[in-house]
C-alpha cells in the first residue's frame, strides 16, 4: 500500500508570503505528527491530531503557524507570513493507534525555502 | 530536561566494522527508546526500539544497548555495510508527551 505522502516536495517562498503544505497520511491512521527538521538536526515535534481533534499544539512555534485535519484524513499545515528562520523540511507522520508511543510512518517531507 | 544528546555528529566506517552511536538523556520519565534511520531527501524509518525494563535488544546486525542508571543508550550496527550509510536519529518519549529527537548522527560506512 502508498506509504505517506506530502506535497509539495520542494516550496520556495518570499518572505512574507502564506503557505500551505499538505500530507496524505496512510489510509486508516487514526494519528498524525507534524514535525520541523532544520538542516542538519532532528525533527522538532510541532502538533499532533488523533482522527479530526488536535490534540497536542505545543511545538507550534508561534501563532503563524496552524494545522488542520478536519476530516480526520488528510492535514494541512499553513504557515503565514512567512520568514527566513521557516526555511525547513516539514515532515509529516501517520500511527495506526491513538498512541504516541506506537511506529510513526514519515513522509518524505516538503524543503520550504523561504527568501 | 527534554533534550537528548547524541554523539558523534558523524562517523566513518570501514565496511565489516562496528558502528556505535550514543545517546543520553535526562528525564527520567521517558520510557521507550526508539532508532530511526533516515536517507536523503526521505522520511525517517523505524530501525529498532527499546523500553528501560531490558539492557539489550538486537535485530539481525542492530542492537540497542540501554543503562538505565546512567541515562544512556547506544546503537551497535555490527558487520556494517555501504547501504547503511544514513544519518540515525535515537529518540525518547514519555507517556502523554511526544517523541523528542537527537541531533543525529551521519554515518559513512567506506567500501
Amino acid at each position: 500500500g502508498a506509504g505517506v505522502s506530502q506535497s509539495p516536495r520542494y516550496k520556495v517562498a518570499k518572505r512574507g508570503q502564506d503557505v500551505a503544505l499538505r500530507c496524505d497520511p496512510i489510509s486508516g491512521h487514526v494519528s498524525l505528527f507534524w514535525y520541523q527538521q532544520a538542516l542538519g538536526q532532528g525533527p522538532e515535534f510541532l502538533t499532533y491530531f488523533q482522527n479530526e481533534a488536535q490534540l497536542d499544539k505545543s511545538g507550534l512555534p508561534s501563532d503563524r503557524f496552524f494545522a488542520e485535519r478536519p476530516e480526520g484524513s488528510v492535514s494541512t499545515l499553513k504557515i503565514q507570513r512567512t520568514q527566513q528562520e521557516d526555511s525547513a523540511v516539514y515532515l509529516c507522520a501517520s500511527s495506526s493507534r491513538d498512541s504516541t508511543y506506537n511506529e510513526q510512518f514519515f513522509g518524505p517531507g516538503t524543503r520550504l525555502t523561504v527568501l | 530536561q527534554q533534550q537528548v544528546k547524541q554523539s558523534p555528529q558523524s562517523l566513518i566506517v570501514q565496511k565489516g566494522g562496528i558502528s556505535i552511536i550514543n545517546c543520553a538523556y535526562e528525564n527520567t520519565a521517558f520510557d521507550y527508546f526508539p532508532w530511526y534511520q533516515q536517507f536523503p531527501g526521505k522520511g525517517p524509518a523505524l530501525l529498532i526500539a527499546i523500553r528501560p525494563d531490558v539492557s539489550e535488544k538486537k535485530e539481525g546486525r542492530f542492537t540497542i544497548s540501554f543503562n538505565k542508571s546512567a541515562k544512556q543508550f547506544s546503537l551497535h550496527i555490527m558487520d556494517s555495510q555501504p547501504g547503511d550509510s544514513a544519518t540515525y536519529f535515537c529518540a525518547a518519549i514519555a507517556d502523554g508527551q511526544n517523541f523528542v529527537f537527537g541531533p543525529g548522527t551521519r554515518l559513512s560506512v567506506l567500501p
